[in-house]
């Protein structure tokens, strides 16, 4: 069975601390994805990584980094926290053959203090 | 592909038809989908199309595909209470391109 996994499921952090969020697919998919989720907003695509050590910029990559060092893991960094990040983050992956369909983990919603 | 639009608020009477639309952009997006997000979860994909296809119907669903004027739609038969959730369609330029739509928000009255 197809397995996205987010390593949290609610954090709470502290405006200016270093978070990271991490996702693992057990589906060795090339392409990964971090979008936030916010109400009336949909999702908005923050970074994508299309192969190991590849990034490219989504929508809104200000104020987020990206790790990929391995196939299976991508990390969301968000260097220094803001009340305005708070949000519920997304973690996808998919294939870059086929019908391209994104598989989802659960999300992690982050609250900012 | 960037202003994928829907309604954002949908109630229908349980075992009535629902019906959500959705507005996309690119003509030269090859699939579009449909997701399902539950409460607290993340997304499920539902179904989807190919670009060249004008309908596709899995089992309560039907999907029309209307591309000279960009407009997808997802058709639930006989809506059930388990039917709620949020629903957003999506278009995708090349191999990793997704924009999706801002949701659509189903209430299911019993």
């Amino acid at each position: 069975d197809v397995k996205v996994t987010q390593s949290s499921r609610y954090l709470v952090k502290r405006t200016g601390e270093k978070v990271f969020l991490e996702c693992v697919q057990d589906m060795d998919h090339e392409n990964m994805f971090w979008y936030r989720q916010d109400p009336g907003l949909g999702l908005r695509l923050i970074y994508f990584s299309y192969d190991v050590k590849m990034k490219e910029k989504g929508d809104i990559p200000e104020g987020y980094s990206v790790s990929r060092e391995k196939k299976e893991r991508f990390s969301l960094i968000l260097e220094s926290a803001s009340t305005n990040q708070t949000s519920m983050y997304l973690c996808a992956s998919s294939l870059s053959v086929g019908t391209y369909e994104q598989y989802f983990g659960p999300g992690t919603r982050l609250t900012v203090t | 592909g960037e202003d994928v639009e829907q309604s954002l608020f949908l109630s229908v009477r349980e075992g009535d038809s629902s019906v959500i639309n959705c507005t996309y952009t690119d003509s030269s997006s090859t699939y579009l989908y449909w997701y399902k997000q539950e409460p607290g979860a993340g997304l499920q994909l539902l179904t989807y199309i190919f670009s060249n296809m004008d309908m596709k119907q899995d089992q309560r669903l039907t999907v029309l595909l209307n591309k000279k004027d960009k407009h997808l739609s997802l058709r639930i038969a006989d809506t059930q209470t388990g039917d709620s959730a949020i629903y957003f369609c999506a278009e995708i330029l090349g191999s990793n391109q997704f924009y999706f739509g801002t949701g659509t928000s189903l209430t299911v009255i019993p």
